[in-house]
């Protein structure tokens, strides 16, 4: 089955304790992306890479990273996590090149940081 | 400037009867797609219709439609019978750019629709 697939679903951590967000895609998709969804606010783009070892800043990369070692998988890291990260995650992906390509998403990960 | 603005937060429609969801945009690209999702509470983002900037007709895709006015610059959503399992938040995204573009879709706040029986 073609999906995206984030883990974990739900994560509640602590100020500054490291943690990564996984993603991976079987479908073969060069663009890939993470969204944060805040109330209010709709979804936000935090980084994105058209394909591997590029990425690049989306609208609100602060206090994010991200790495593109290989094409299906997408991780986001959080270095030093604080409340103003608590939302939910959504990692997507897409092909590269084709405007009616939709972006295909994960299920989410809601995070909570105390 | 929002390049996607959905003015409807929230909307209550009685089953069966047809649903328009509104959504403008703000583009100097002439080339681009516009892009409906659906959100229900469970949490997942699923795709439901798309429209390109060149497509002359408007996109259909079952009970989906979407009202193209490309002049008005509006991509309006128009769910006809509406369900019950049609409650849900509804978001318009547009892609910018031929060839895809660097930049993923850029999403609107959203419209939250409850349908009641």
């Amino acid at each position: 089955e073609a999906q995206v697939t984030q883990n974990p679903r739900y994560l509640i951590t602590v100020t500054g304790k490291k943690l990564t967000v996984t993603c991976s895609q079987n479908m073969n998709h060069e663009y890939m992306s993470w969204y944060r969804q805040d109330p209010g606010l709709g979804l936000r783009q935090i980084y994105y890479s058209m394909n591997v070892e590029v990425t690049d800043k989306g609208d609100v990369p602060e206090g994010y990273k991200v790495s593109r070692k290989e094409k299906r998988n997408f991780p986001l890291i959080l270095e030093s996590p604080s409340p103003n990260q608590t939302s939910l995650y959504f990692c997507a992906s897409s092909h590269q090149g084709r405007d009616n390509s939709p972006l295909h998403f994960g299920n989410g990960t809601r995070l909570t940081v105390t | 400037a929002q390049k996607i603005t959905q003015t409807q937060p929230g909307m209550f429609v009685q089953e069966k009867e047809a649903v328009t969801l509104d959504c403008t945009y703000d583009t100097s690209d002439q080339s681009y797609g516009l892009f409906w999702y659906k959100q229900p509470s469970s949490g997942e983002m699923i795709f439901l219709i798309y429209q390109g900037s060149y497509d002359e007709q408007n996109a259909t895709e079952g009970r989906y439609s979407l009202n193209f006015q490309k002049a008005r610059k509006s991509a309006n959503l128009v769910i006809s019978a509406s369900q019950l399992g049609d409650s849900a938040m509804y978001f318009c995204a547009m892609r910018e750019g031929p060839g895809g573009g660097a930049d993923g879709l850029t999403f609107g706040k959203g419209t939250h629709l409850i349908i009641q029986p």
